[in-house]
């Protein structure tokens, strides 16, 4: 079981904007460790959304952003579009795993 | 170009070994640290592993230390999952993965197209 929940689906209508949470603890995101997020399309590997909590990589669209704050993260979608149809899963350390990583519980995004 | 090349699927029987690799390519192998990455049929991310194929400084998920043994060979830049004795619940696809230079900070942002791996009596 992950030490890092995310709400189990969300949904909104094209051009809507949605926020998927991964709340952590002291432990992980709380302890300073940074969240990086990433998509998962049906049937592929996934892809690196957002990393170190805000930023994003070359090639992702700017309607993808990422916050942090005390022992949450969120990424939030604005101008929601059918291809964002999706996995989406949140990723950090934690010291009670030896400073291993651990990845959220993940959220399906419907559009709808 | 960055790429990570996966070995090929594999059907295997409860307690046979197992070696898959993951290839990489374009970059200072040395440089990044390399992982794995499990996901079971119809189920979420799991974080495995990492190494460093510079001085095989090699970190496990609790989850996995014992049950997989990962490692690098930086003269085929290559990296490897390994299992002495594999079980039914093994069952998944895996997948590699490539950090930034810095393992904490820049998550994991090239990925390899992932090997399913079927244990079945």
């Amino acid at each position: 079981q992950s030490i890092l929940t995310q709400p189990p689906s969300v949904s909104g209508a094209p051009g809507q904007r949605v926020t998927i949470s991964c709340t952590g603890s002291s432990s992980n995101i709380g302890a300073g460790y940074d969240v990086h997020w990433y998509q998962q399309l049906p049937g592929t590997a996934p892809k690196l959304l957002i990393y170190g909590s805000i930023n994003r990589p070359s090639g992702v669209p700017d309607r993808f952003s990422g916050s942090k704050s005390g022992t949450s993260a969120s990424l939030t979608i604005t101008g929601l579009q059918a291809e964002d149809e999706a996995d989406y899963y949140c990723q950090s350390y934690d010291t009670s795993l030896s400073s291993s990583g651990v990845f959220g519980t993940g959220t399906k995004v419907t559009v709808l | 170009e960055v790429q990570l090349v996966q070995s090929g699927a594999e059907v295997k029987k409860p307690g046979d070994s197992l070696k898959i690799s993951c290839k990489g390519s374009g970059y200072r192998f040395t440089t990044y640290w390399i992982g794995w990455v499990r996901q079971m049929p119809g189920k979420g991310l799991e974080w495995m592993g990492i190494t460093y194929p510079y001085d095989f400084d090699t970190r496990y998920s609790p989850s996995f230390q014992g049950r997989v043994t990962i490692s690098a060979d930086k003269s085929v830049t290559t990296a490897y999952l390994q299992w002495s004795s594999l079980k039914a619940s093994d069952t998944a696809m895996y997948f590699c993965a490539r950090l930034g230079i810095e393992p904490t900070g820049t998550g994991f942002s090239f990925w390899g197209q992932g090997t399913l791996v079927t244990v079945s009596s």
